[in-house]
């Protein structure tokens, strides 16, 4: 399958700080990002799902000024935790998604530990 | 809307013996089905997935999966477990024609010595 890459891969921050992740598709064309966040002991949770070039759809509950999502292009998305607090310390893991062949295909991101004091 | 539902938090089992990690899911028209590993502050390790075809599905590390339509389930299964197969498991769906992919609540595996 496709290598997806996040950076960083840990990140402490302080609380009120901005904080950009970066995940990039290697060796595959990504139409489309997804974004999730994984608490302790808990499944993942789509955040928001974004096509390259457009604004990024937000799932209920998330906030899409608090949580920038970028996908400029077919191999790169920034996930921007703005304002950072304590409660968005979490496990945030990108997805690459798009067509393989006749088959539309997902792959995952080893994901980014944050943590914000 | 689609769901899965992973209906064990834990999972205990002694090495050697047979493993079963069930998962059942809800979509409207033909499912797309996948199982992921996740080891400690890790990502997910992509198991196996069901698109069409044979109803069972073999994939990495010698597990595998059985599709049944009528109970919609997708129960992972391993003959003979390993000590390092400990760890959290997700059964996921996605709808066919869909992008979504949505994660059941995963089951943590112990196999023990």
């Amino acid at each position: 399958g496709a290598v997806v890459s996040q950076h960083p891969s840990w990140v402490i921050c302080k609380s009120g700080t901005s904080v950009k992740i970066e995940c990039r598709s290697l060796d595959f064309q990504a139409t489309t990002m997804f974004w999730y966040r994984q608490f302790p002991k808990q499944s993942l949770m789509l955040m928001a799902t974004s096509n390259e070039g457009s604004k990024a759809t937000y799932e209920q509950g998330v906030e899409k000024d608090k949580f920038l999502i970028n996908h400029a292009s077919l191999t790169l998305s920034t996930l921007t935790v703005t304002s950072a607090h304590p409660e968005d310390s979490s496990f945030y893991i990108c997805s690459a998604g798009g067509n393989s062949g006749m088959v539309y295909e997902q792959f995952f991101g080893p994901g980014t530990r944050l943590t914000v004091l | 809307a689609q769901s899965v539902a992973q209906p064990e938090d834990q999972v205990n089992v002694a090495e050697g013996n047979p493993l079963t990690v069930k998962c059942t899911y809800s979509v409207s028209g033909n499912p797309y089905l996948f199982w992921y590993v996740q080891y400690p502050n890790r990502g997910l390790q992509f198991l196996l997935k069901y698109i069409t075809g044979d109803n069972l599905v073999k994939g990495s590390y010698g597990f595998e999966a059985e599709f049944n339509k009528s109970q919609t389930s997708f129960h992972l299964k391993k003959p003979s477990a390993l000590v390092s197969d400990s760890a959290l498991y997700f059964c996921a769906v996605r709808e066919t024609g869909g992008f979504k992919t949505i994660f059941g609540a995963g089951t943590r595996l112990f196999v023990k010595a």
